[in-house]
């Protein structure tokens, strides 16, 4: 069965602290790993799709990057708009499975100023 | 491009009741998939539709059911509920389903209530 574990489960920084949050996963073949925003109240906002080990993606001040165990998307000079539940969710290549995401539970991140 | 649009926004129903959630896609997006998240369990997947043929499905009990209309637009039908159900129903949609580079893109969700 797919597993997906990020942690932490919630990260405090002050502005302009830099960190990274890590999201773990267990999957049959991995045909893509997909990270999400999601702020209170609201659906999850895409943010990336990474296919293979090595890749890189960057957007403003967020950078995702792949293992072939994890990912982990880095945080550079956060500001407080950045608060927000990350996740991170996975999609097997295999079976009749590839058609779901499995996802984490998510990392909450608190910006403050 | 309008995005992923769910209705009801909110909803509040007794146990035993039944619900009914509408999801409309993306316009071109043909995949439609549905998610329940709750604090618990966080987000977990229900099922997938395709071109009106249900692709996939989770692990929760037939009182879960779902549909595809022909202008992709979908429906979610939750019978006989449970205070368990109590959730926010999610609906992301995608040009196609399994391939590289369809990412699903989310609704705002139908928050369900059950008394």
């Amino acid at each position: 069965e797919d597993q997906v574990t990020q942690s932490p489960e919630a990260l405090r920084l002050q502005e302009g602290e830099s960190s990274s949050l890590n999201c773990s996963y267990t999957v049959s073949g991995l045909r893509g790993l997909f990270w999400y925003r999601q702020d209170p109240g609201k659906g999850p906002e895409f943010l990336f799709t990474l296919y293979s080990a090595g890749e890189e993606k960057e957007k403003e001040r967020l950078k995702a990057t792949l293992t072939k165990k994890e990912s982990f998307l880095h945080i550079t000079a956060p500001k407080p708009e950045d608060s927000a539940t990350y996740l991170c969710a996975v999609r097997p290549s295999s079976g009749g499975s590839n058609y779901k995401l499995t996802f984490g539970k998510g990392t909450l991140l608190t910006v403050n100023p | 491009k309008a995005g992923v649009t769910q209705t009801p926004r909110y909803l509040i129903k007794t146990r035993g009741q039944q619900v009914t959630l509408s999801c409309s896609p993306i316009s071109g997006h043909r995949s439609v998939s549905w998610y329940q998240q709750t604090p618990g369990q966080g987000l977990q997947f229900l099922f997938e539709y395709f071109s009106e043929t249900q692709r996939n499905k989770g692990n929760f009990p037939g009182r879960f059911s779902g549909r595809q209309f022909s202008n992709s637009r979908s429906e979610m039908n939750v019978s006989t509920l449970e205070l368990g159900d109590s959730a926010l129903y999610l609906c992301a949609s995608s040009l196609e389903g399994p391939s590289r580079g369809n990412e699903q893109f989310f609704g705002p969700g139908t928050r369900l209530t059950v008394l």
